[in-house]
């Protein structure tokens, strides 16, 4: 069974340039969330999607966006890259369901680095 | 606003010893999550805690959940260096669905 996929694992980006970066959720899972996690600091929310629709979001402006497709994968895209988005993006994948099946498993992460 | 306190941020033991972390919260859950992150690496769900009183056991590591405190311990017993790394609490609120709110992180360093 795979786990959580992300891609791509690393990326270098310009100051001002967009990013988009992809996710394909654990098998059997229909939410995915996407999570910020800078150098030496928890994980912070950024959005989540369910049924191809942006449900929940966190305290990002709106150079980050989102979407999910029919096969719950996702992508988040960046606009208007600045130095402070070099961050793990870590996308976390879920089932609405009952509250132990709620569980987020996160995928390896992509390592943005912007330049 | 959700708020998750973890302490002590930093902790150096030596290998054989025990040591406790805490996870404050700031408002109800339904589900408190332990996460262990390596360097570099993403994160690994350890403990999923949904009850008062929840008590839940893997290997060295027990966590524990007292709702009506809003805290949660994670307890190391007999460390190893194997355990070094980077451990994670993260609360739901419940009317959050899968959206967590993540402590600062307590970041274990077991010396042999």
């Amino acid at each position: 069974d795979a786990g959580v996929t992300q891609s791509p694992t690393h990326l270098i980006k310009t100051r001002g340039q967009q990013v988009t970066l992809r996710c394909s959720p654990k098998s059997g899972h229909d939410t995915v969330s996407w999570y910020q996690q800078a150098l030496g600091q928890g994980p912070q929310f950024i959005f989540q999607y369910y049924e191809e629709e942006e449900r929940q979001r966190g305290n990002f402006p709106d150079r980050f966006s989102g979407h999910q497709f029919p096969n719950y994968s996702s992508e988040l895209n960046v606009n208007a890259l600045l130095l402070g988005d070099s961050a793990l993006y870590l996308c976390a994948s879920s089932l609405v369901g009952l509250a132990d099946s709620r569980r987020a498993f996160f995928g390896q992460g992509t390592r943005l680095t912007v330049v | 606003e959700l708020k998750v306190e973890q302490n002590p941020l930093f902790l150096s033991m030596q290998e054989g010893k025990n040591y406790t972390i805490y996870c404050n919260y700031s408002t109800t859950s339904d589900r408190l999550y332990w996460y262990r992150q390596d360097p570099g690496k993403s994160l690994e769900s350890l403990f999923v805690l949904l009850s008062n009183g929840a008590v839940k056991q893997e290997g060295r590591l027990m966590a524990s959940l007292d709702t009506k405190a809003r805290l949660s311990t994670l307890h190391i017993t007999a460390a190893v260096h194997d355990l070094s790394a980077t451990y994670f609490c993260a609360v739901a609120e419940e009317t959050s669905g899968s959206r967590l709110t993540f402590g600062e992180g307590t970041q274990l360093t077991v010396n042999p």
